[in-house]
């Protein structure tokens, strides 16, 4: 059974101050691992899409790797609008997606 | 382009009664999704679909039925409804194919079963 832990749950970070956010996976056949940003209230908004170890996406602020067992969200300098839930999913080939429960981040002006 | 839209976006039950929720895409995908979110928690699979005609169970399918009878549309139903089928719930849609596994979300439904 595929399987998506995060850490840490919830993360409070100061203006400017980087750090980053972990997901451990284990996948039968892995098609794509991807981070999704989700704000209060609303649908998760799709980042980055991750196909095998060693790739790294950037956009902004945010930057994502993957090893064969987990990958990292990089957080820069962050501002306090990146404020959300990230969460993490992994998709094997039987087209189906899991999800992790995500990490909640706060940036404090 | 209206992406992906889901109706209701509120809606309340009593125990025992039944709904149907409508999810609709413009964007000509093959895969449908459908997930509950509960507080805290991440996103569980219900049902999805990998094609018109076509459903499958995913992770907490129990208590739920879905219909995907035209290509852009995926129904999830609710036979009688119980107070832990409160939840807000997303529907998505994936084009599929090669590296092209990016899943578009509707704004979701929240449901409260009494």
């Amino acid at each position: 059974e595929d399987q998506v832990t995060q850490s840490p749950e919830a993360l409070r970070l100061q203006e400017g101050e980087s750090s980053s956010l972990n997901c451990s996976y284990t996948v039968s056949g892995l098609r794509g691992l991807f981070w999704y940003r989700q704000d209060p209230g609303k649908g998760p908004e799709f980042l980055f899409t991750l196909y095998s170890a060693g790739e790294e996406k950037e956009k902004e602020r945010l930057k994502a790797t993957l090893t064969k067992k987990e990958s990292f969200l990089h957080i820069t300098a962050p501002k306090p609008e990146d404020s959300a839930t990230y969460l993490c999913a992994v998709q094997g080939y039987a087209g189906k997606s899991t999800f992790g429960d995500g990490t909640t981040l706060t940036v404090k002006p | 382009n209206a992406g992906v839209t889901q109706t209701p976006k509120f809606r309340v039950l009593k125990t025992g009664q039944s709904m149907t929720l409508l999810c609709a895409q413009d964007m000509n995908h093959e895969y449908m999704y459908w997930y509950r979110q509960d507080p805290g928690m991440g996103l569980r699979l219900i049902h999805y679909s990998v094609g018109e005609g076509t459903t499958a169970k995913g992770e907490v399918p129990d208590g739920y039925n879905v219909s995907r009878l035209k290509k852009q549309n995926f129904l999830l139903g609710l036979e009688s409804a119980a107070p832990s089928q409160t939840s807000v719930y997303f529907c998505a849609s994936m084009l599929g194919g090669m590296l092209d596994y990016e899943q578009y979300f509707g704004p979701g439904t929240r449901l409260t079963v009494t």
